[in-house]
C-alpha cells in the first residue's frame, strides 16, 4: 500500500478560482514533506519542501500547509492560471531511508478559460 | 530549465534492440538518480549514485544498466526491454547535505517499447 495517498486524483477548475489539494501520508518517522509540479512531457520541479517544525510555506500563488500530528499536508492554489494546469506530486521523505524518497500518484488540476 | 539534461527525449525501440539514455547535470551535484513513472502509478526509484559509487538498486531487472562515470554524467543502458517497460525514465540530482536532499529532475525521456 501507497504510504502517500491524494486526492482527487483529478481536478477542474475555472481560471482565477482557488483550490486545495491534499496529501496524507503514513511515512514514519518524519522527515520532510515536498509539493512537485509536473507539466505534461516534463519533470517534476520543486514548488515547496516542508519540515517538520514548519506548517505553512509559500511561493507566489501556492501555499503549502503541513499538520505532522495528522500527517496531512495541503495545497492551496490562489487565482488559478492556465499554466497551472498540470499535476501536483506530494512527496514525503523519511529519515532512515537514505536517499529513497515516498511518492504521491499526484492530482492532475485542469484550468480552464 | 532545472539545470539537468537528458537525451533523447523520444525513443521508440523493439524488444531485441540496445540503447542507451544519457542525463547530464549541471548543478555540481554529486547525487544522481534513475526514476521510471508509469501512468496512474507513483515515481519508482530505479538506481541511486552517489559520488559515482551505486548506493541503491531497487530489485531492478538486469535488462536495465546504469552507469556513472562522474558525477555530472549518467547513463541507462537498455537490451532486451519488454513492452510494460514502456515509461517516462527521469533524471534527477541533488547534493548530499543541501535542503534535505532536493532533488532536481530533468525533463525526462519518452520510452516506447515495440
Amino acid at each position: 500500500k501507497n504510504q502517500v495517498e491524494q486526492s482527487p486524483q483529478s481536478l477542474i477548475i475555472l481560471e482565477g478560482k482557488n483550490c486545495t489539494l491534499q496529501c496524507n501520508y503514513t511515512v514514519s518517522p518524519f522527515s520532510n514533506l515536498r509539493w512537485y509540479k509536473q507539466d505534461t512531457g516534463r519533470g517534476p520541479v520543486s514548488l515547496t519542501i516542508m519540515t517538520f517544525s514548519e506548517n505553512t510555506k509559500s511561493n507566489g500563488r501556492y501555499t503549502a500547509t503541513l499538520d505532522a500530528d495528522t500527517k496531512q499536508s495541503s495545497l492551496h492554489i490562489t487565482a488559478s492560471q492556465l499554466s497551472d494546469s498540470a499535476s501536483y506530486i506530494c512527496v514525503v521523505k523519511d529519515s532512515n531511508s537514505g536517499y529513497a524518497l515516498n511518492f504521491g500518484k499526484g492530482t492532475s488540476l485542469l484550468v480552464t478559460p | 530549465e532545472t539545470g539537468v539534461t537528458q537525451t533523447p527525449r523520444h525513443l521508440v525501440m523493439g524488444m531485441t534492440n540496445k540503447k542507451s539514455l544519457k542525463c547530464e547535470q549541471h548543478l555540481g551535484h554529486n547525487a544522481m538518480y534513475w526514476y521510471k513513472q508509469s501512468a496512474k502509478k507513483p515515481l519508482e526509484l530505479m538506481f541511486v549514485y552517489n559520488f559515482k559509487e551505486q548506493t541503491e538498486n531497487n530489485s531492478v531487472p538486469s535488462r536495465f544498466s546504469p552507469e556513472c562515470p562522474n558525477s555530472s554524467h549518467l547513463f541507462l543502458h537498455l537490451h532486451t526491454l519488454q513492452p510494460e517497460d514502456s515509461a517516462l525514465y527521469l533524471c534527477a540530482s541533488s547534493q548530499e547535505g543541501h535542503r534535505a536532499y532536493e532533488q532536481y529532475f530533468g525533463p525526462g525521456t519518452r520510452l516506447t517499447v515495440t
